[in-house]
């Protein structure tokens, strides 16, 4: 089982929609969450980070489970140039400092 | 703003040659970073350093070697190339309070 998994998607939205869509970690020690965004050819680039009280940053919020060991990603009033694939990023501080393990990826698609 | 560069954008090399992947980063980080991203398999580890001339195995660090001999500078080296090293390779930087990663623009590489 991976440690990280995500809905490949692609989940095609109507502009001005929301979407949600979850990803799941397997380590319980995991300290930490991300959202990273990736445009298409592009490197990823830190979205917001998830809180476990969660949080919102404008038209996006994250949110944390973990009791059941899940987090979200919404988007209200979906834009066109919100389409780019979301990665699911989770921390775990050792030794030799913080491990970041992504998850593969959720393809968001926004058509007019 | 944190800027993370590597050599080339695209490479094209030959089943066996010795390939030099270069990465550089201009914030002053401690932390380097390589992964490699195949569709599907999301990002994976390669190796990482946390230190000038240290470094630590990720999860995949099999036909591949790092140098870092220099704070801002952490090279990926294949030693023999092999088709399935096709993939693209990033390179990500970060400071040790930071969880926070930054990436360079990826270098796609394709072994025939």
């Amino acid at each position: 089982r991976k440690e990280v998994e995500q809905d490949p998607g692609p989940f095609n939205v109507p502009e001005g929609a929301t979407v949600a869509f979850n990803c799941t970690y397997s380590n319980s020690a995991s300290q930490s969450f991300f959202w990273y965004r990736q445009d298409c050819r592009k490197e990823p680039k830190l979205l917001m980070s998830v809180y476990s009280s969660g949080n919102e940053d404008g038209r996006f919020t994250a949110q944390l489970n973990r009791a059941s060991q899940y987090i979200s990603l919404l988007i209200r009033d979906s834009k066109l140039s919100d389409s780019a694939t979301y990665l699911c990023v989770v921390n775990k501080k050792g030794a030799a400092g913080n491990k970041l393990t992504f998850g593969g990826g959720t393809r968001v698609l926004v058509k007019p | 703003d944190v800027k993370v560069t590597q050599s080339s954008r695209y490479l094209v090399k030959r089943t066996g040659e010795k390939v030099f992947l270069e990465c550089v980063q201009d914030m002053d980080h401690e932390n380097m970073f390589w992964y490699r991203q195949d569709p599907g398999l999301g990002l994976r580890l390669i190796y990482f350093s946390y230190d000038v001339k240290m470094k630590e195995k990720g999860d995949i660090p099999e036909g591949y070697s790092v140098s870092r001999e220099k704070k801002e500078r952490f090279s990926l080296i294949l030693e023999s190339a092999s088709t399935n090293q096709t993939s693209m390779y990033l390179c990500a930087s970060s400071s040790p309070s930071l969880e926070t990663q930054y990436f360079g623009p990826g270098t796609r590489l394709l072994v025939l």
